[in-house]
């Protein structure tokens, strides 16, 4: 298996763009993670799904994040509109069962500017 | 507040030498127990895990962790630490009371001087 893939692995733009990142989880994994790491705050969890359907969100944090998944091999996470503060490491994860260890992908740096 | 805990930002070591790195967490239950690695510009890697059972996990590269109810501490451990090893260390938990989610605990950065 490839792992989880994530897309794209740079992404630089200005403030007030629209921004979408993307995530593969490992096939037959059933959770997939979205998760932020910034120096102020390291890793935080945004948003996790089960079978495709958003289980908590609470840590996505305003509304201007959003995120989908409208199929189980497929997630999105949208910024918009973006901003500086946004600019950190996103990074999407996967796991078989709940509990389990999660397989992380490579992670999408963002920087706004 | 429920939380993970690793004291230490920063670890010096020399290359050859015995490793530490210590992961505290507060929770009720036990929870389960993981240990990642990021080396720089790269995603995590899970070195070891502990759900139940034998507290002494091993884990891949060479290392291992114990797990102390006690103490409500999953220490890492290396005999050895190759330059290799220089990279950031996370521990992670799975609460019980937190359904599926993984808490971090801040990381520590370890150096290897040669």
């Amino acid at each position: 298996d490839a792992g989880v893939i994530q897309s794209p692995r740079h992404e630089v733009t200005e403030m007030g763009q629209e921004v979408t990142l993307r995530c593969k989880p490992i096939s037959g994994h059933d959770y997939l993670f979205w998760y932020r790491q910034t120096m102020m705050r390291g890793l935080e969890l945004l948003i996790y799904f089960n079978n495709n359907v958003p289980i908590d969100d609470s840590g996505m944090p305003e509304d201007r994040f959003s995120a989908k998944m409208p199929n189980a091999s497929f997630s999105t996470l949208k910024i918009q509109p973006s901003e500086p503060r946004d600019s950190a490491v996103y990074f999407c994860a996967s796991a078989l069962a709940a509990g389990n260890e999660q397989f992380f992908g490579p992670g999408t740096r963002l920087t706004v500017l | 507040a429920q939380s993970v805990t690793q004291p230490d930002i920063h670890i010096t070591v020399s290359e050859g030498a015995s490793l530490e790195l210590r992961c505290n967490y507060s929770y009720g239950a036990t929870p389960y127990l993981f240990w990642y690695v990021q080396s720089p510009g790269q995603g995590l890697q899970l070195l070891l895990k502990y759900f139940s059972g034998d507290t002494l996990v091993q884990g891949i590269k060479g290392f291992e962790a114990e797990f102390k109810r006690s103490q409500s501490s999953f220490n890492l451990r290396k005999p050895s630490v190759h330059w290799s090893d220089a990279a950031e260390y996370f521990c992670a938990v799975v609460p019980m009371e937190y359904g599926n989610k993984l808490v971090f605990g801040a990381g520590t950065i370890l150096r290897v001087k040669s």
